[in-house]
């Protein structure tokens, strides 16, 4: 698609249910990340994907949060007995590292509030 | 390792009036260095980038910022500021790690009053 797409753009659950949220991103861009924005933050840096391998999980708040990337094409972030702190923005990004331009294309987000 | 600090959490200027966000950074690479814009409940825009070529950068809306190295700093600047700037912004570094991942300063909320 001409940018980078993420559904549902917003999601209210119960605390203890689990949620997967999805970014589809620009045609051809190999590497993806998922970042996560709270009330008055900055972003916080998740995971991010190279193809279809996650070299980098550091920023993964705990266990109970996963992503998988197929076909080097689109991501599904999961959130396993989301709790009340896990409300925030939820943004994908992806880039070329193929080429020299290192600008970083962003979804519009999925806001995610747990009640 | 690398981060940004935006010495700023909440900037107010005048309509018509220069803008300034400060931004110094730490790598212990040679860093890309962004400016990122985020209206309300719209999704962040690339003002402009830094990638080791000129040092100072010009980017869209009349914004512009120069890299220093000596001062570590990445300083975001508009000669005159008008009321659709504000806005949140960020400044952000890469340094190539993680693929390119961007790590974000925690921002700065522009106020821009008539």
């Amino acid at each position: 698609g001409a940018g980078v797409s993420q559904s549902p753009s917003n999601k209210v659950t119960e605390k203890g249910k689990d949620v997967e949220l999805r970014c589809d991103p620009i045609s051809g861009h190999t590497a993806l990340y998922w970042y996560r924005q709270s009330l008055g933050q900055g972003l916080e840096f998740l995971i991010y994907f190279q193809g279809n391998s996650a070299p980098d999980k550091s920023g993964l708040p705990s266990d109970r949060f996963s992503a998988e990337r197929t076909g080097g094409s689109v991501s599904t972030l999961t959130i396993q007995r989301t709790q009340q702190e896990d409300s925030a923005v939820y943004l994908c990004a992806s880039l070329d590292v193929t080429g020299m331009n290192t600008e970083a294309f962003f979804g519009q987000g999925t806001r995610l509030t747990v009640v | 390792a690398q981060s940004v600090t935006q010495l700023d959490s909440h900037v107010s200027v005048s309509e018509g009036t220069p803008v300034l966000l400060r931004c110094n950074y730490s790598s212990s690479y040679s860093p890309s260095l962004f400016w990122y814009v985020q209206h309300p409940n719209k999704g962040l825009q690339l003002l402009l980038k830094y990638t080791s070529a000129a040092t100072l950068v010009k980017g869209i809306n009349g914004f512009e910022a120069e890299f220093k190295k000596s001062e570590t700093s990445f300083h975001l600047t508009k000669p005159s500021a008008h009321m659709s700037d504000a806005a949140e912004y960020f400044c952000v570094v890469s340094d190539g790690r993680r693929g390119y991942a961007l790590n974000f300063g925690k921002g700065t909320s522009l106020l821009v009053t008539p």
